[in-house]
């Protein structure tokens, strides 16, 4: 399968820091990533779709002026969490596909502590 | 909300066959079932997909019923790295997932 590397895989910040998760398709051209969110014991959550050069969607009650999506090239996708607080606390996963109706390749995902 | 429904958690042999089922009987026409599992603490794996017909990789086999209501995912020869949750996911583009609770698969020694 296809490979999508997140970096930074685990992260440590202080409440009122921004934190940058990045995510790579190694070995393909995304046209769309995707960022969910997946809190302890619980499914993973949608939160965005990205599209190369165009403005992310954002699902609902997802706050857009706070988890800032990027995808500058059809490499790159990053997920900013602006001014962090502990119940940001989580695991962030982003996926990747070549195109519309292929599948989706996961991330090994960011473990995100706010202290 | 997810369009599935899984057992919440499954038992299985080492060496035996897992068969793990899922109902989806609001499928649409244009629907794909999706495989994915997910091991502790790590980004889910694709496992396998298809529309109608029964798929079958080198990780396991996907039966899809003919009214497409319902699928199977069988592992064959269930190992102990096989122990994950498994999510069944219906969708129809393959990028945008909305997980389920998925079936957590215990695999016993």
């Amino acid at each position: 399968g296809a490979v999508v590397s997140q970096h930074p895989s685990r992260v440590i910040c202080k409440s009122g820091t921004s934190v940058k998760i990045e995510c790579r398709s190694l070995d393909f051209q995304a046209t769309t990533m995707f960022w969910y969110r997946q809190f302890p014991k619980q499914s993973l959550m949608l939160m965005a779709t990205s599209n190369e050069g165009s403005k992310a969607t954002y699902e609902q009650g997802v706050e857009k002026d706070k988890f800032l999506i990027n995808h500058a090239s059809l490499t790159l996708s990053t997920l900013t969490v602006t001014s962090a607080h502990p119940e940001d606390s989580s695991f962030y996963i982003c996926s990747a596909t070549r195109g519309q109706g292929t599948e989706a390749f996961f991330g090994q995902g960011t473990r995100l502590t706010v202290v | 909300d997810a369009k599935t429904t899984q057992p919440t958690s499954m038992d299985c042999a080492e060496g035996r066959a897992a068969n793990l089922p899922c109902n989806h009987s609001t499928i649409s026409g244009n629907e794909y079932v999706y495989w994915y599992r997910q091991i502790h603490s790590q980004g889910p794996q694709y496992i396998i997909h298809g529309l109608k017909n029964n798929e079958t990789n080198e990780m396991a086999s996907l039966i899809i019923t003919e009214d497409r209501k319902s699928s199977t995912l069988i592992l064959p020869h269930a190992t102990l790295r096989d122990t994950a949750v498994y999510y069944c996911i219906v969708s129809p583009q393959g990028g945008k997932l909305i997980f389920g609770q998925g079936t957590e698969l215990s695999v016993k020694p």
